[in-house]
């Protein structure tokens, strides 16, 4: 079993659709998880951070995380041709030394038609 | 803003050439990785740094070395280009709140 699954899609939606993203992991020791948004040619970059069970609100993206569940989840509200992108989560047990390293799923390629 | 900076967007090698990729950040980290990106293999992590001089093996380190002599800059060393290292890399550095990319170099190997 892989550390971090995620479907790949691609994800097809009209605009102002409610989008719903999703990763499980087997690993109990992630603390830390991470959603990276990556435009065609270009590096990620991150979208939302967060530590603790429970949801975090910026703007139209929600991410959610169920620790007992092995399971988080970012939701795209009111999405816009400008969020067709691929997004990836990411994940780490915390801080210092080899901890750093980040755990990523293979990405969600998300098209949002006008 | 933190900014990592890539040298090169785009390059073409021969087979057998040596190759470096450098990355610069701006922001004082002490954490630098260099991933590879492929179609549905995803990220893949080569070698990282935690500290100048300090370098950990990855994912998928064979045929690549790296190089951290100044805080500020990690070098990905290809130490004789082959076709199957054709990919899409990508530099990051690390704060304690995740990654901040660069935008990547597109490798050519022919």
């Amino acid at each position: 079993q892989k550390e971090v699954e995620q479907d790949p899609g691609p994800l097809s939606v009209p605009e102002g659709a409610i989008v719903s993203l999703n990763c499980t992991y087997s690993n109990s020791a992630f603390q830390y998880f991470m959603w990276y948004r990556q435009y065609s040619r270009k590096g990620p970059e991150l979208l939302m951070y967060t530590y603790s069970s429970g949801n975090k609100e910026d703007g139209r993206f929600t991410a959610q995380v169920d620790k007992s569940s092995k399971y988080i989840s970012l939701f795209i509200r009111d999405s816009q041709p400008s969020d067709s992108a691929t997004y990836l989560c990411a994940m780490t047990v915390g801080s210092g030394g080899s901890n750093y390293k980040l755990t990523f799923g293979k990405g969600t390629l998300l098209t949002v038609n006008p | 803003d933190v900014k990592v900076t890539q040298s090169s967007r785009y390059l073409v090698k021969r087979t057998g050439e040596k190759v470096f990729l450098e990355c610069v950040q701006d922001m004082d980290h002490e954490n630098m990785f260099w991933y590879r990106q492929d179609p549905g293999l995803g990220l893949r992590l080569i070698y990282f740094s935690y500290d100048v001089k300090m370098k950990e093996k990855g994912d998928i380190p064979e045929g690549y070395s790296v190089s951290r002599e100044k805080k500020e800059r990690f070098s990905l060393i290809l130490e004789s280009a082959s076709t199957n290292q054709t990919s899409m890399y990508l530099c990051a550095s690390r704060d304690r709140f995740g990654y901040t990319f660069g935008s990547g170099t597109r490798l050519t190997v022919v």
